[in-house]
């Protein structure tokens, strides 16, 4: 079956500066990878997604990458605000499941 | 409604005794998913309802879980004489369409505490 491995497990930054979260999978079948923040006492909330006929999807602060050759994707956060401090999980899905298999969550903490 | 509703939000419940999580998703999401989540954890998958087919169920940790979907909307998760390793938040998840087109929609959950 599918394996997401996620790094790093807890990130900080200062409020402004840029955010990397980056996950890994293993089956090549894949091709949706959808990434959600979870902020304290709430569910996940897709933020963004890409399948794997794009490279990069970007929504206003946030962007996703996929190297399919490398099975990895990452989240990027630009101009962090300290609204941006929750845990963000990814996710990875083949096709043909319906099941997505999620990554361990980062711990984002942006200092004011 | 205009989310995923999950009830209770906090359960505390004695070692030994059963329990029932209901989540309400949302109208005419025909995929309802539930997940567990442990402190420090990721979101480990338990079962899977699409519309009239038989759910899957190869996520459920032991015979102790159960899960049914009434009507196609509301669903129901009971663990019976629950262990202080049931401890955990248990998510519901919906969403439009099970295929790939489609993202979940997640309530808060509810939080089991076994003690």
């Amino acid at each position: 079956g599918e394996n997401v491995e996620q790094h790093p497990s807890t990130l900080s930054v200062q409020e402004g500066d840029s955010a990397v979260i980056k996950c890994t999978y293993s089956d090549s079948a894949s091709n949706y990878f959808p990434w959600y923040k979870q902020e304290l006492g709430k569910g996940p909330q897709l933020i963004i997604d890409i399948r794997s006929n794009v490279g990069e999807k970007k929504d206003q602060r946030i962007a996703v990458t996929l190297n399919k050759t490398a099975k990895h994707f990452s989240l990027h956060i630009t101009e962090t605000q300290p609204e941006d401090s929750a845990v963000y999980f990814c996710a990875a899905r083949a096709g043909g499941s319906y099941i997505p298999t999620f990554g361990r969550g980062t711990s984002l903490i942006v200092h004011p | 409604g205009a989310g995923v509703s999950q009830s209770p939000s906090n359960k505390v419940t004695e070692k030994g005794k059963d329990v029932e999580l209901r989540c309400d998703p949302i109208s005419g999401h025909t995929a309802l998913y539930w997940y567990r989540q442990s402190l420090g954890q990721g979101l480990e998958f338990l079962i899977y309802f699409q519309g009239n087919s038989a759910p899957d169920k190869s996520g459920l940790p032991s015979d102790r879980f159960s899960a049914e979907r009434t009507g196609g909307s509301v669903s129901t998760l009971t663990i019976q004489r629950t262990q202080q390793e049931d401890s955990a938040v248990y998510l519901c998840a919906s969403s439009l369409m099970s295929g790939q087109r489609y993202g979940y929609t997640f309530g808060s959950g509810t939080r089991l505490t076994v003690v």
